[in-house]
């Protein structure tokens, strides 16, 4: 059965620092791996999807990588601001099935 | 474009009353998701429906929850009777295809609080 987990559950960082979410998954036949964005209250919003043949996506300040062979994906964020304060999930296809696995996801905190 | 919309977006019952939450999906998106968030966690399908044809209702409480989807467009989701364990957000998403490489969209869920 496929886990993914998200280190760290909370981070805080000053406007204008550059940071990294992390993402590991149990099972390498993880496929088209997806990191979401979910404000308080709202639903969850795409942000970058990495298919299989793929290692990585930008989006603006967004850079997802995905390394399958060590079951590890990280999001880059740039620049951050307090826009960007919100919960971020990383989620992937299990192998063999079109169930959409999430991890528990990253509260993130911008400081002005 | 309008987004995914769901109703009512929060619902307060007592346990042991019934409850229904509904989806509209995105226009000509034939497949559609209902999950359920519990706080601090990850959404977890309950049931996905490929026109009015539910494809994969594993993980769905068969003994409470019931959903349908007529037509192939709108969905509600009922729970019959409610019980304390059910309070969380259903989510419904809706996609192109129910492929990997098309992007799930998520509508703003329902907060269900049983009391």
């Amino acid at each position: 059965k496929q886990e993914v987990t998200q280190i760290p559950a909370a981070l805080s960082v000053p406007e204008g620092e550059n940071l990294v979410l992390n993402c590991s998954f149990t099972d390498s036949a993880i496929y088209n791996l997806q990191w979401f964005r979910q404000d308080p209250g709202k639903g969850l919003t795409s942000l970058l999807l990495i298919q299989s043949s793929q290692r990585e996506q930008t989006s603006g300040r967004l850079n997802a990588s995905l390394d399958k062979s060590s079951g590890r994906s990280t999001l880059y964020i740039a620049a951050s601001q307090p826009g960007d304060s919100a919960t971020y999930l990383c989620a992937g296809f299990q192998g063999g099935s079109e169930k959409l696995v999430f991890g528990k996801g990253t509260k993130l905190t911008v400081n002005p | 474009e309008a987004g995914v919309v769901q109703s009512p977006r929060y619902k307060i019952i007592e346990k042991k009353q019934p409850v229904a939450f509904w989806c509209n999906p995105i226009s000509g998106h034939n497949t559609l998701y209902w999950y359920r968030q519990n706080l601090g966690q990850g959404p977890e399908l309950l049931i996905r429906y490929e026109n009015e044809e539910a494809v994969d209702d594993s993980q769905l409480p068969k003994d409470r929850f019931s959903a349908e989807r007529l037509k192939g467009v709108d969905s509600t989701l009922k729970i019959q009777p409610a019980e304390l364990g059910d309070s969380a957000v259903y989510l419904c998403a809706s996609s192109i295809q129910g492929k990997a490489e098309n992007i799930q969209y998520f509508g703003a869920g329902t907060r269900l609080s049983v009391l």
